[in-house]
């Protein structure tokens, strides 16, 4: 079935660049997803990507794509101390109930 | 819009216990879904709806079950609580277009059962 993994921790000091990497196995889902979770909060949409693209920048962020490795990675340039949350990657699988596939969840401390 | 609220946010059950959590979502969404998050583990799907009436299993939907008589509201019911039962609920919801379809999330039910 499908999988998607991530690594559990991240540690960056502020003004740093944070990468957080995600692995997928489902190759034919027409979205990957990267949501963020501050902490007591449910889960916000931060960005997404179409599988036919290799990169997507939304100001401070950077989606990469590798279809051919199934890898996904979001970079959060200039990182602040409210950048400090969970991340997860998602996957949408392609049955028609638009339901996803959650990762494990990076969870991101930036220290000033 | 309120989007998608839950109730209640935190509830203590003992073993044995039922209740149940409520979902409602004021965005006219089709879909519904209910997650599960335990520590370390992402969020797993245990039930979802693609419209009133219809309801289908997730990855994890023993111990639960789900109605959806309206558009808006899809509670879970928790028969027979155990410890296991014990995580964060979260109920999303979500419309489908034409291109990526953002899941919309509530602030999540933090359930202990002892």
């Amino acid at each position: 079935g499908e999988d998607v993994e991530q690594s559990l921790f991240l540690s960056v000091r502020e003004g740093d660049s944070s990468v957080i990497n995600c692995t997928y196995t489902d190759s034919s889902s027409t979205y990957l997803y990267w949501y963020k979770q501050e902490p007591g909060a449910g889960l916000q949409l931060l960005t997404y990507i179409f599988s036919n693209m290799d990169m997507k920048q939304d100001q401070r962020l950077t989606v990469l794509l590798n279809k051919k490795d199934k890898h996904l990675s979001l970079r959060i340039a200039d990182t602040q101390t409210g950048d400090s949350a969970i991340y997860f990657c998602a996957e949408s699988d392609t049955s028609g109930t638009y339901k996803y596939i959650f990762g494990t969840g990076t969870r991101l401390k930036v220290l000033a | 819009n309120a989007g998608v609220t839950q109730t209640p946010k935190f509830r203590i059950l003992k073993i044995g216990q039922s209740m149940t959590l409520q979902c409602t979502q004021d965005m006219n969404h089709n879909y519904m879904y209910w997650y599960r998050q335990d520590p370390g583990m992402g969020l797993k799907l245990i039930y979802y709806s693609v419209g009133a009436g219809i309801t289908d299993k997730g990855e994890v939907p023993n111990g639960y079950n789900v109605s959806r008589s309206t558009t808006e509201d899809f509670p879970l019911r928790l028969e027979l609580a155990a410890p296991s039962q014990t995580s964060v609920y979260f109920c999303a919801s979500t419309t489908p277009g034409r291109g990526a379809s953002e899941q919309y999330f509530g602030p999540g039910t933090r359930l202990t059962v002892t």
